[in-house]
Formats: C-alpha cells, sequence, structure tokens
C-alpha cells in the first residue's frame, strides 16, 4: 500500500536559518507529492506540489523536488521566519481522490 | 471569499451522547471529504462524497459512525453513541473534483468525549 515517512520533530530552529524536513514515500504508481501547513489552531493548507518526477514545487518561499529515483520530497526552506512555525505534513496520492498523509513534522522558529 | 465552514470548533460530551458535526463546503466544490486527526493515528480519511454521494466509506470506524450529505452545501458527521476513543479533531475538506489538485480544509471540529 501507499505511504508516507517524514522526519520525526519537533524541530526547533533560529530565525533565518535553514529548514530540511525530510520525506520518502512507498506506492505502487506514479504518484503526486505534497506538502501541506497546518498553522495552530487552523486546518491543513496546501503549501506545495509535484505531480510527476523531477518536478519541483515552490511556495512562499519553501521548495521540494519530486526524486524518483530515491523515492524522496524533502521539503526546504533557506531562511525561515516566526510565521512558519507549524506543523508540516508530506502526503501523496496515487488514487485521484485519496491522499496519504505523513505525521506530520511540528517546526517552531525562535526570534 | 467563505472557506470550508464547520461547526461547533469544540464539543465537550459524555460517553453514550449522539454528537453531530457539521460542514459547509466551499460553493462550487463537488467533492467533500471528512479526516480525523489523532496523535496515535495521524490523519486518517473517514469517508469521501462526490456530487453529495458517498464514494468512499471505508474509512468510518465503526457503525456508530454516519455521514450524511443532503445537498451540495452541507454534511453531518454524526456518531452515536459517542466513546472516549472519539475523542479528536474531525476536518472537513473539499476540492474541486475527485482528482487531488488542492483540499481545502476547514478549521475542525475538535471533540472530547468524557
Amino acid at each position: 500500500g501507499n505511504s508516507v515517512t517524514q522526519m520525526e520533530g519537533p524541530v526547533t530552529l533560529s530565525e533565518e536559518a535553514f529548514l530540511t524536513i525530510n520525506c520518502t514515500y512507498t506506492a505502487t504508481g506514479y504518484p503526486s507529492l505534497f506538502w501541506y501547513v497546518q498553522y495552530p489552531g487552523e486546518g491543513l493548507q496546501l503549501l506545495l506540489k509535484a505531480t510527476k518526477a523531477d518536478d519541483k514545487g515552490s511556495n512562499k518561499g519553501f521548495e521540494a523536488t519530486y526524486r524518483k529515483e530515491t523515492t524522496s520530497f524533502h521539503l526546504e526552506k533557506g531562511s525561515v521566519q516566526v510565521s512558519d512555525s507549524a506543523v508540516y505534513f508530506c502526503a501523496l496520492s496515487d488514487q485521484g481522490y485519496k491522499l496519504s498523509f505523513g505525521a506530520g513534522t511540528t517546526v517552531t522558529v525562535r526570534a | 471569499d467563505a472557506g470550508v465552514i464547520q461547526s461547533p470548533r469544540h464539543e465537550v460530551t459524555e460517553m453514550g451522547q449522539e454528537v453531530t458535526l457539521r460542514c459547509k463546503p466551499i460553493s462550487g466544490h463537488n467533492s467533500l471529504f471528512w479526516y480525523r486527526q489523532t496523535m496515535m493515528r495521524g490523519l486518517e480519511l473517514l469517508i469521501y462524497f462526490n456530487n453529495n454521494v458517498p464514494i468512499d466509506d471505508s474509512g468510518m470506524p465503526e457503525d456508530r459512525f454516519s455521514a450524511k450529505m443532503p445537498n451540495a452545501s452541507f454534511s453531518t458527521l454524526k456518531i452515536q453513541p459517542s466513546e472516549p476513543r472519539d475523542s479528536a479533531v474531525y476536518f472537513c475538506a473539499s476540492s474541486l473534483g475527485p482528482e487531488i489538485g488542492e483540499l481545502f480544509f476547514g478549521e475542525g471540529s475538535r471533540l472530547t468525549v468524557l
């Protein structure tokens, strides 16, 4: 079956530090890959996505590249801000509507 | 523009009581999802509707759970009778269609069953 494995948190960083959250996946087909973010007290919202190998998704300074050879979709940001404090979820879909989410990684950025 | 609207935001109830959670999806979205989020199990898809029809309810835990979508602008998730292990945050999400593009989540309903 499909599954997503994310780097365990929590992750605590200082402002302007570099952030990487590792995500690897297992899928039977050719999935689409996503990063969702959940800010405190809110629902999840799509951060970025990639639908085929070597695609790079980017948004709000975050980037992730779909690597088929390593079955990975790591999230990176070069300089984090306090406002980036949130829970980040990696997810995949290869059955149309059904998303498989990772466990989530809590990121805290300190001023 | 209004997003996905869920109510109540918080519900505290006693074991055995009936709980009804409500969701109004984004206008024009044809697909609606109910998810449950717990520390132990993460995010789980409970049920998926397309054009108001339940397509996949394989994630509904047991017969105590039921979901309806009587029209395109309203859905309910009911738990009867509730149990302490049902305590979780329940999210409703909608999207334009069945092919996953972007899911729009509500703010969630936090349920505590005592």
